[in-house]
């Protein structure tokens, strides 16, 4: 049972492009959460989502990032217009069952470097 | 404040000693989570527990409720266990179990 995928594992990006980030969770699980590592800081919650539906975004900026769980594939962040703050560690993590309340298995994150 | 703190910041050992990391927490919890960080690394699950007392290998961590606190012990620590552990909680009130984390604590243990 392959872990939670994501790639690419390093994106680099001028100011102002756009960055997209996937994740694949583990396989039976329809549970996603994206987490943020700004560098020398603590991780912080983005957004929680389930299969097509964003559950909780109240950790997302409200401008420039989205992101989406579709029915097949990957959870995709979006980032938009990128500027160099954005640069960080962004990792996402899966879980399984109800209420997706249980462990949460993480991804290898992707570092992302704004230039 | 912080809802999740960890002490201490950083802890400096040497191979075979005992280490213990500290995390309280302000907020009603359904879980605790302790994570292991390597440098440039990702991130391991290595604990989740909501009372009592867990063991996996050399490590050990416990929680207290009432007091909302916990520990995470390293018994005869070795080099490989340098790394920055994290500990998270996921709060009753929250949608879903997002994580709340500390900020880390580095430990380097010393050949």
């Amino acid at each position: 049972n392959a872990g939670v995928m994501q790639n690419p594992r390093h994106l680099v990006r001028r100011r102002g492009q756009e960055a997209r980030l996937r994740c694949s969770p583990m396989k039976g699980h329809s549970h996603v959460y994206w987490y943020r590592q700004l560098p020398e800081e603590g991780l912080k919650f983005m957004v929680y989502l389930q299969k097509e539906n964003i559950i909780d975004e109240s950790g997302m900026p409200k401008e420039r990032f989205s992101a989406e769980f579709p029915k097949e594939g990957p959870s995709i962040l979006r980032i938009q217009q990128v500027v160099r703050g954005d640069s960080a560690a962004y990792f996402c993590a899966s879980s399984p069952g109800t209420g997706g309340i249980g462990e949460q298995f993480f991804g290898p994150g992707t570092r992302l470097t704004v230039l | 404040k912080n809802e999740v703190e960890q002490s201490p910041q950083n802890l400096t050992a040497q191979e075979g000693e005992f280490i213990t990391i500290n995390c309280s927490y302000s907020v009603g919890i359904s879980a605790l989570h302790w994570l292991q960080q390597h440098p440039g690394g990702g991130i391991v699950s290595l604990f989740m527990l909501s009372s009592g007392k867990k063991k996996h290998g050399r490590l050990i961590a416990t929680i207290n409720i009432q007091e909302k606190h916990s520990s995470l012990h390293i018994t005869a620590s070795h080099p490989r266990d340098s790394a920055v552990y994290i500990c998270a909680v996921g709060a009753i009130k929250a949608a879903g179990n997002k994580l709340t984390f500390g900020g880390g604590t580095r430990v380097l243990v010393k050949p």
